[in-house]
């Protein structure tokens, strides 16, 4: 049962253009929700997130929106740098729960 | 470096074998997980604990493996009896109070011949 959902396993884009990274949910009960970004053969470090009172949260070249009744929520990088490449994680978490629930990540390559 | 570190960061073993790992969390988290991540895969919830209390264990946790967090402080997890699936890295995390923002280490990859 995949709670957490990406469903692009891979995304290339050039350096400065936009990179807009998607994850979709079941869970209902899920209330806030993070991206993370991992590094080959490093621990996944966290990079934004949003509560499910808002629709946008903004940080410098980061934005994540959260669209509630769509569950669905997307990550957009712009302007986009090579050392953005790397896997980036959506999660979440809710209701009863004291875990984060992972989605399987999406690959971003962004070419110079 | 004040981050969670584990150890070792490779272990190869044969299957049957048994395999321990340590974590260190950052030192006023009170809070430890446990992740497993495979190939194309996200991170999977395996256990957590709050100080040296392990309050909630996934379905994906079989009798073969133990965690422990003595006093509060690092934690170990060992899995007896090695199969070949249990090939993964395996990721420790720290949060204080919360889940959110939860503090990963680099992890330990478990190979299983």
């Amino acid at each position: 049962d995949q709670q957490v959902k990406q469903n692009s396993p891979s995304l290339s884009v050039q350096e400065g253009r936009i990179s807009i990274l998607n994850c979709d949910y079941t869970n209902s009960m899920f209330d806030y929700f993070l991206w993370y970004k991992k590094y080959p053969a490093e621990g996944p470090t966290f990079l934004i997130s949003i509560s499910s009172i808002k629709d946008k949260n903004e940080d410098g070249r980061f934005t994540v929106f959260l669209n509630k009744s769509a569950k669905h929520l997307s990550l957009h990088i712009v302007p986009s740098q090579p050392g953005d490449s790397a896997v980036y994680f959506c999660a979440a978490y809710g209701g009863a729960t004291n875990k984060l629930i992972f989605g399987t990540g999406t690959l971003l390559a962004v070419q110079p | 470096d004040t981050g969670v570190s584990q150890d070792p960061r490779h272990k190869i073993t044969k299957r049957g074998q048994n395999v321990t790992f340590r974590c260190d969390p950052i030192s006023e988290h009170n809070r430890l997980y446990w992740y497993r991540q495979t190939l194309g895969q996200g991170p999977e919830f395996l256990t957590y604990f709050q100080n040296e209390a392990q309050l909630e264990k996934s379905r994906l946790l079989s009798d073969r493996f133990s965690a422990e967090r003595p006093k509060g402080s690092f934690s170990t997890l060992e899995i007896q009896r090695t199969e070949q699936g249990d090939s993964a890295m395996y990721l420790c995390a720290s949060s204080l109070g919360g889940v959110d923002k939860l503090f990963f280490g680099s992890g330990t990859q478990l190979s299983v011949l």
